[in-house]
């Protein structure tokens, strides 16, 4: 079955600085990869998703990168803000089935 | 868009009794739906998958006879957990998929089950 890993596990940035976080799947039958915020205590949050037909997408500050090739694909937040600051997690889907999440990411945005 | 309604949001029960959440979708019809847990500072995990009208299927480690998954109509499905215990504490969350969108996946707002 498919396999999602993700990197780093903590990220500390500064305010104003750009966060990358790096997924990567071993699935190539696998062809949308979503990507969840989730802030203590509350649910996980859409924030940008990609297909496997497009190689990036762009949602103002958040872009998505898919290399399909290489099966990897990042999120990049560009200008963090401290409301940045929460849990991350990537997910992998062929499409009919179910999600498979990535371990998820910790940032902190320091002020 | 598309709303899954989960209920209860949250909910704190007694050791050895049962706990029902519901996944209510309500503008489509939720063909098959599947079924996470998340322990505290852990990623979501598959817990089952229900198709409308069938058997769930579960993942390796999870009891069917305790996590008793029903789907018996398009817009609700229904996961019980039977005789709960302190370890049965988690986040609980669906999510409905609807066939007729591309890609349409809803998930519910989850329900954090509490066993004391």
């Amino acid at each position: 079955g498919e396999n999602v890993e993700q990197h780093p596990s903590t990220l500390s940035v500064q305010e104003g600085d750009s966060a990358v976080i790096k997924c990567t799947y071993s699935d190539s039958a696998s062809n949308y990869f979503p990507w969840y915020k989730q802030e203590l205590g509350k649910r996980p949050q859409l924030i940008i998703d990609i297909r496997s037909n497009v190689g990036e997408k762009k949602d103002q500050r958040i872009a998505v990168t898919l290399n399909k090739t290489a099966k990897h694909f990042s999120l990049h937040i560009t200008e963090t803000q401290p409301e940045d600051s929460a849990v991350y997690f990537c997910a992998a889907v062929n499409y009919g089935q179910n999600f498979v999440f990535g371990p998820g990411t910790r940032l902190s945005v320091l002020p | 868009g598309a709303v899954v309604s989960q209920h209860p949001s949250r909910v704190i029960c007694k050791s050895g009794t049962s706990v029902k959440i519901e996944c209510r979708s309500l503008d489509f019809q939720a063909t098959t739906m599947f079924w996470y847990r998340q322990f505290p500072k852990q990623s979501l995990m598959l817990m089952a998958t229900s198709n409308e009208g069938s058997k769930a299927t579960y993942e390796q480690g999870v009891e069917k006879d305790k996590f008793l998954i029903n789907h018996a109509s398009l817009t609700l499905s229904t996961l019980t957990v039977t005789s709960a215990h302190p370890e049965d504490s988690s986040f609980y969350i669906c999510s409905a998929m609807n066939r007729e969108v591309n890609y349409g996946y809803t998930f519910g707002s989850g329900t954090r089950l509490t066993v004391v």
